[in-house]
């Protein structure tokens, strides 16, 4: 649903840390699943995808994890830098069918030097 | 190189004034879609088209107008009906659903036209 009214909920993390950015998702029959970066003033920018038969996926520094039980999505971010303060965005789809991307609400990210 | 073009990067609209943001990709993708951000929130659907000449209604479709004349363009105006109009808006586009031998089925989204009311 929409979230009107709603602030980005916020993470800090200190500059070399890991960091870990939960998200919810609402649809049991979702299949596929984003995470999206977006820097201050710019377009969201992909970073990792997982399908649901899949419950991880490494990328460089960023590791995935998919629990489908409690419809669950984590993005985990390893050895955090400056350049990593953004908006991330977790985002939720059925490849079957042309589906829309659903998107959740963002967790606003700052790296403390 | 391949991507999606939105332009201008900062408009200003009167009082009482139709604007129209251009969105265009050159990705041959079938899909296109139009989001508003407000400060410190998410992606709000406003629009979006599957197939030339075809779109649908999002969640904030009110005081909006789009249209879908040619696959690569998917442009929005922001008519005097939307009554809060300042915001970040974004357009991304996707190959439709389906598409087996494609792995990423996500967004390509451009890099967004902040409009604000003066």
């Amino acid at each position: 649903g929409e979230s009107v009214g709603l602030h980005l909920p916020t993470l800090s993390v200190q500059e070399g840390d890991n960091s870990i950015i939960n998200c919810a998702y609402s649809n049991s029959a979702s299949d596929y699943f984003i995470w999206y970066k977006q820097e201050s003033g710019k377009g969201p920018q992909f970073i990792i995808d997982i399908r649901s038969n899949m419950d991880k996926r490494q990328g460089q520094r960023v590791t995935v994890l998919l629990n489908k039980t409690v419809k669950h999505l984590s993005l985990q971010i390893a050895a955090t830098q400056p350049g990593d303060s953004a908006v991330y965005f977790c985002a939720e789809t059925k490849i079957q069918g042309a589906q829309k991307l659903v998107f959740g609400q963002g967790t606003r990210l700052t790296i403390n030097p | 190189d391949g991507g999606i073009t939105q332009s201008p990067k900062y408009l200003f609209r009167k009082e009482g004034q139709n604007v129209t943001l251009s969105c265009e990709q050159n990705l041959n993708h079938d899909a296109m879609y139009w989001y508003r951000q407000d400060p410190g929130q998410g992606l709000r659907l406003i629009y979006y088209s599957q197939i030339v000449n075809d779109f649908q209604k999002g969640d904030i479709a009110e005081g909006y107008s789009v249209s879908r004349e040619k696959k690569e363009s998917f442009p929005l105006t922001v008519t005097s009906a939307q009554k809060n109009p300042t915001a970040f808006y974004l357009c991304a586009s996707s190959a439709a659903g389906g598409r087996w031998l494609r792995f990423y089925y996500g967004y390509t989204f451009g890099s967004g036209t902040r409009l604000t009311v003066v």
